[in-house]
């Protein structure tokens, strides 16, 4: 099977320019995550999707959106980039059975963006 | 929502057992308890799963304490690929799986 994979790897933007990443999801997972990581801290939760919806959002303003496929693949869109917005995002794929709590995530390797 | 905590960082030598603790004394009793590990330059990856009982798999095992309030992650033989940041992870709230990273604990591994 194949895993969570994530495009671009690297890129670097201008403050006040807009982004979009994406992640191909795990072969049979229906669900979608994104987190954002800053250097020497734990990722945080951005939204989740599942069923082409948003299914749960963390503390981050609007300006960060985000798409689910009819594939569910998926799309982090950041516009009006802030320098703190510098960060690895981070992607996970996961599948909605067995109950909520043993759902496993699959992440990719993530987009390290850098905001000058 | 479940809270957990972690030690910021421990150490051990190549070849030795590693013993990595969790409290998530807020957890409720139908909480699963993920523990993931991050890699450096690599994304988080799954590394074991519990509820009630200890678990094991490949990778490690997991011990979890009568009263659910702690646990402990189980690397019976560290290597140097195992240093790693280690991510105790409660489930989300409402039963809607999201789960919530800490800081985790940083596994220096000595040769």
């Amino acid at each position: 099977e194949t895993g969570v994979t994530q495009s671009p790897t690297h890129l670097i933007k201008t403050r006040g320019q807009q982004v979009t990443l994406r992640c191909s999801s795990q072969s049979g997972h229906n669900t979608v995550s994104w987190y954002q990581q800053a250097l020497g801290q734990g990722p945080q939760f951005i939204f989740q999707y599942y069923r082409e919806e948003e299914n749960g959002r963390g503390n981050f303003p609007p300006r960060f959106s985000g798409l689910q496929f009819p594939n569910y693949s998926s799309e982090l869109n950041v516009n009006a980039l802030e320098l703190d917005d510098s960060a690895l995002y981070l992607c996970a794929s996961s599948s909605r059975t067995g109950g909520a709590g043993a759902n496993v995530l699959t992440f990719g390797a993530g987009s390290r963006l850098t905001v000058l | 929502d479940a809270k957990t905590t972690q030690p910021n960082s421990m150490e051990s030598n190549e070849e030795e057992p590693v013993h990595l603790p969790c409290n998530h004394s807020t957890i409720s009793g139908t909480d699963y308890i993920h523990w993931y590990r991050q890699l450096p330059s690599q994304g988080p990856e799954y590394v074991i799963h519990g509820l009630t009982s200890n678990v094991n798999n490949r990778m490690a095992s997991l011990a979890i304490a009568e009263d659910r309030k702690s646990s402990t992650l189980i690397l019976h033989r560290a290597t140097l690929r195992d240093a790693a940041v280690y991510y105790c992870i409660p489930p989300g709230a409402g039963g809607s799986y999201i789960p919530t990273f800490g800081r985790g604990t940083s596994l220096i591994v000595h040769p």
